[in-house]
């Protein structure tokens, strides 16, 4: 137990539709990252937060967003969905925003149909 | 472009033979490179760190070695086991500060 909790586990919606994605990062820890699995694309880095405030944007879809609260948790918000967006989605910690080992989640199943 | 290449999709070895698996970079100038494990349907474990001024860095059955002029890690499991059988992804940080950049991983599997 990495102690990254995420949630749903498994989500199944319709093309077209909004979800939220949440994320309770390890006790301590300040910065957050999402990041999405597909089988044909890896690992692929979406975006990052430290203590509140976005720190690095990866290949993340202006479809997508993401926001980290005061209580350093986070959401990642998927609208407009597409097949495509169907995945495996990480959310990660760490202490600090470098030079560190990030904790990842045990991810969130989406698939749209 | 930056590209992280992991040069096995997949290795099938024996039990109890030595698994070698390949990272190579390119355009990046990484502080640190990192190892980490994913079992289907899991999230990546973290498995080793190694600075770019250490060239080998070991843990029990593990070993990794980093060549900043050759862009090039290696990740060697010894006294492999059935139980090694998963996914390794090698990690770069791209830009100090910000998060780590994976490959696309080697599927390793060891027979009995």
């Amino acid at each position: 137990d990495s102690g990254v909790t995420q949630t749903p586990k498994h989500l199944i919606t319709a093309t077209g539709q909004r979800v939220t994605l949440r994320c309770s990062p390890r006790s301590g820890d300040l910065s957050v990252y999402w990041y999405q699995q597909s089988l044909d694309q890896g690992l692929q880095f979406l975006i990052q937060y430290y203590n509140g405030e976005e720190r690095a944007k990866g290949n993340i879809l202006e479809r997508f967003s993401a926001q980290q609260f005061p209580d350093l948790h986070s959401e990642l918000n998927l609208s407009s969905l597409e097949l495509g967006d169907s995945a495996l989605y990480f959310c990660a910690s760490s202490v600090v925003g470098s030079g560190n080992t990030i904790y990842f989640g045990e991810g969130s199943w989406l698939t749209v149909v | 472009s930056q590209k992280i290449e992991q040069n096995s999709e997949a290795l099938n070895i024996q039990e109890g033979k030595t698994a070698t698996l390949t990272c190579n970079y390119t355009n990046y100038s990484p502080a640190y490179l990192q190892w980490y494990r994913q079992d289907p349907g899991r999230g990546p474990v973290f498995l080793l760190l190694i600075r770019e001024n250490e060239k080998e860095k070991r843990k029990e059955r593990l070993k990794v070695t980093f060549d900043t002029t050759l862009k090039q890690s290696l990740f060697h499991i010894t006294a492999s086991q059935p139980a090694d059988s998963a996914t390794y992804l090698c990690a770069l940080d791209v830009q100090a500060g910000t998060a780590l950049i994976f490959g696309k991983g080697t599927t390793l599997s060891v027979s009995s």
